[in-house]
């Protein structure tokens, strides 16, 4: 079982519509948790980045993390196409290398 | 926001050649770098860390004679992808963390990564 599961899509939305992206894990041990958006042939760049279980908001992002389930989430609020890419959740518990979600393709038309 | 900027953003070779890829930090120091590999619609796979002055430690798997790091300062690392094939085909991403940031923060900062074609 790898240590990171991303369901990779594609997630197709109409603009307006809130998404919901998920990624769930088996290592205990992390603590840290990010989400990246990826353009095509592009960096990932990082969006959102957690800490401890709970929610936390910047914009139209909200992270959600729920260590018991061993659950992550990411939420978007009034998508917008520009939002269209794949988006990555990483962890980790030592602080350096991530251990990343395949990625979930997200596509908002318009 | 930290910048880490990643040359050339794509290169395309001949079979047998070897290339190499720069990552450097701009505007903050990294003691430790990271090398992934991305193949078409899979995700990051961490290939290596290189730590500034040391030599880097590889994943199971990567072969330290085929993919040279050297991570000479604090703002520059290199990979150099030795007798390149069409397999190693791939985008290339290095990362670096700020050591303003603390400690086990595990935040990282990406290049743009570099698309590498060997023909």
């Amino acid at each position: 079982q790898k240590e990171v599961e991303q369901d990779p899509g594609p997630l197709s939305v109409p603009e307006g519509a809130i998404v919901s992206l998920n990624c769930t894990y088996s290592n205990s041990a992390f603590q840290y948790f990010m989400w990246y958006r990826q353009y095509s042939r592009k960096g990932p760049e990082l969006l959102m980045y957690t800490y401890s279980s709970g929610n936390k908001e910047d914009g139209r992002f909200t992270a959600q993390v729920d260590k018991s389930s061993k659950y992550i989430s990411l939420f978007i609020r009034d998508s917008q196409p520009s939002d269209s890419a794949t988006y990555l959740c990483a962890m980790t518990h030592s602080g350096y290398a991530l251990n990343f979600g395949k990625g979930t393709s997200l596509l908002v038309t318009p | 926001g930290a910048v880490v900027s990643q040359h050339p953003s794509r290169v395309i070779c001949k079979s047998g050649t070897s290339v190499k890829i720069e990552c450097r930090s701009l505007d903050f120091q990294a003691t430790t770098m990271f090398w992934y590999r991305q193949f078409p619609k899979q995700s990051l796979m961490l290939m290596a860390t290189s730590n500034e002055g040391s030599k880097a430690t590889y994943e199971q798997g990567v072969e330290k004679d085929k993919f040279l790091i050297n991570h000479a300062s604090l703002t520059l690392s290199t990979l150099t992808v030795t007798s390149a094939h069409p397999e190693d085909s791939s985008f290339y991403i290095c990362s670096a963390r700020d050591l303003a940031g603390g400690t086990n923060t595990g935040e990282l900062f990406f290049g743009e990564g570099s698309r590498l074609t060997v023909l």
